[in-house]
C-alpha cells in the first residue's frame, strides 16, 4: 500500500494563476482532510470530505475549493492563487471521524 | 470547542523518559485526546489517543488525569530520532481537528 500520496510535491505559481493539488489514498478511507501549515505553525483545517461526493469546511476555507468525486481522490483547487496561500500543503485520511489520520508527504507551494 | 495547552519547547537526554504535558481543561466527556509528532517538515505521523484510560503502544504511554482535564505523552527511552514537534489534538468530529503549535522536542545526545 502507498497510503497517502501528494501530487505534485512542489510548485511555483504566480499570482493569479489557478492550480489544483491531488490527493490519493489507497486505503478505502471515508474521511479525507486538507490542511495548511505555515512556517512555525501549527495545520489549519482547510476543507475535508466525510465521503465520496461531499465537501465540507475546515478553519480556514477562503480561497480554496475541494471535490471528491471519486472515493480515494482529494482535490483541493486554487482558483486565483495569493502570494498568502504560500505554505505546505497537507492530505490526510481516515477510516472514520474519531480514527487516527494518515498524513501524506506535503507539498510545497510557492506563490510570487 | 476543547483546545489545548502545550509547552513550546523541551529538551531531554537520550535514553531518558520524555514527558510531554498537555493540558485540555474544557475537555468534555466524548473528546478524545489524541498525540502526533511531526518530524522536520514530513507529515504528521500518529502515535497514541486515549479516552480516560491510560494507554500504551510499541511507541508511547498516554496518562490521562482522572478529572480528564490534562495528559502527559511518555516516551520511555528517547532517542535523537524522537526529535520532533508533538501535537496533543482533542477531538470531537471533523470540523474541530485543531493541531495549535504543539511542543518541540529536542533530544540531546
Amino acid at each position: 500500500n502507498a497510503g497517502v500520496t501528494q501530487t505534485p510535491k512542489f510548485r511555483v505559481l504566480k499570482t493569479g494563476q489557478s492550480m489544483t493539488l491531488l490527493c490519493a489514498q489507497d486505503m478505502n478511507h471515508e474521511y479525507m482532510y486538507w490542511y495548511r501549515q505555515d512556517p512555525g505553525m501549527g495545520l489549519r483545517l482547510i476543507h475535508y470530505s466525510v465521503g465520496e461526493g461531499t465537501t465540507a469546511k475546515g478553519e480556514v476555507p477562503d480561497g480554496y475549493n475541494v471535490s471528491r468525486l471519486k472515493k480515494q481522490n482529494f482535490l483541493l483547487g486554487l482558483e486565483s492563487a495569493a502570494p498568502s496561500q504560500t505554505s505546505v500543503y497537507f492530505c490526510a485520511s481516515s477510516p472514520w471521524v474519531l480514527e487516527t489520520q494518515y498524513f501524506g508527504p506535503g507539498t510545497r507551494l510557492l506563490v510570487l | 470547542d476543547a483546545k489545548t495547552t502545550q509547552p513550546t519547547s523541551m529538551d531531554c537526554a537520550e535514553g531518558r523518559a520524555a514527558n510531554l504535558p498537555c493540558n485540555h481543561s474544557t475537555i468534555s466527556g466524548n473528546e478524545y485526546v489524541y498525540w502526533y509528532r511531526q518530524i522536520h517538515s514530513q507529515g504528521p505521523q500518529y502515535i497514541i489517543h486515549g479516552l480516560k484510560n491510560n494507554e500504551t503502544n510499541e511507541m508511547a504511554s498516554l496518562i490521562i488525569t482522572e478529572d480528564r482535564k490534562s495528559s502527559t505523552l511518555i516516551l520511555p527511552h528517547a532517542t535523537l530520532r524522537d526529535t520532533a514537534v508533538y501535537y496533543c489534538i482533542v477531538l470531537t468530529g471533523a470540523n474541530n481537528l485543531f493541531f495549535g503549535t504543539g511542543t518541540r522536542l529536542t533530544v540531546i545526545p
